[in-house]
């Protein structure tokens, strides 16, 4: 079965750089949410997306702009990038099919900032 | 203020029952009990979830009491493939956005 893909795997930045993930969710979902991971620290809320607009907003920076494009993939961009931004960051995605309730998270993409 | 208090940590033996408690003694009632699983580095994963009855797939049991105070994850035979850190969390399911609030967990190393 499809899950979640996210590129890139492995991320390398300067300070100050800007990078961007992107988010593939399960065909036919329609909800993204974007977690940023310390290390050594639980997964945290960033945002998330239904239908293409954002649905809710957790602990993202400002720096940190998502959008969720017309085929419902979304990308995380992230400017001004900071030492405290090298965090495993995870993109999750559910459907309105799943009466459970349940995210599928994909295996995260990895930013170190250097 | 967290809606799910775990224990930090907890061993258990190559092959015995794995039984990982959680109390969220503030549910409300059209909460329901989830419990996801983070693999060293991986993406969580769903393992299990209920209202009120306890539920059984796969992967795992789902004991809640009756007064919906607490519950018990159950891993009936557990493999050193189960080392993770396993999280509760109470949430009302949607069929359309619904975030996962993810609390401590319960580091969970299995013993050979």
């Amino acid at each position: 079965a499809a899950g979640v893909i996210q590129s890139p795997r492995h991320l390398i930045k300067e300070k100050r750089e800007t990078a961007t993930l992107k988010c593939y969710p399960i065909p036919r979902h329609d909800t993204v949410y974007w977690y940023q991971q310390g290390p050594g620290q639980d997964p945290q809320f960033l945002i998330s997306f239904y239908e293409k607009m954002q649905s809710d907003k957790g602990s993202i920076p400002d720096r940190f702009s998502a959008q969720q494009f017309s085929d419902y993939h979304s990308e995380l961009n992230m400017s001004s990038l900071e030492l405290g931004d090298s965090a495993l960051y995870f993109c999750a995605s559910s459907g309105r099919d799943r009466a459970t309730g349940e995210l599928f998270f994909g295996e995260g993409s990895r930013l170190t900032v250097l | 203020d967290a809606k799910t208090t775990q224990p930090p940590s907890m061993d258990c033996a190559e092959g015995r029952a794995a039984n990982l408690p959680c109390n969220h003694s503030t549910i409300s009632g059209n909460e329901y009990v989830y419990w996801y699983r983070q693999i060293h580095s991986q993406g969580p994963q769903y393992i299990i979830h209920g209202l009120k009855n306890n539920e059984t797939n796969e992967m795992a049991s789902l004991i809640i009491t009756e007064d919906r105070k607490s519950s018990t994850l159950i891993l009936p035979h557990a493999t050193l493939r189960d080392t993770a850190v396993y999280y509760c969390i109470v949430r009302v399911p949607s069929n359309r956005d619904d975030k996962i609030i993810f609390g401590k967990g319960t580091r969970l190393h299995i013993l050979p």
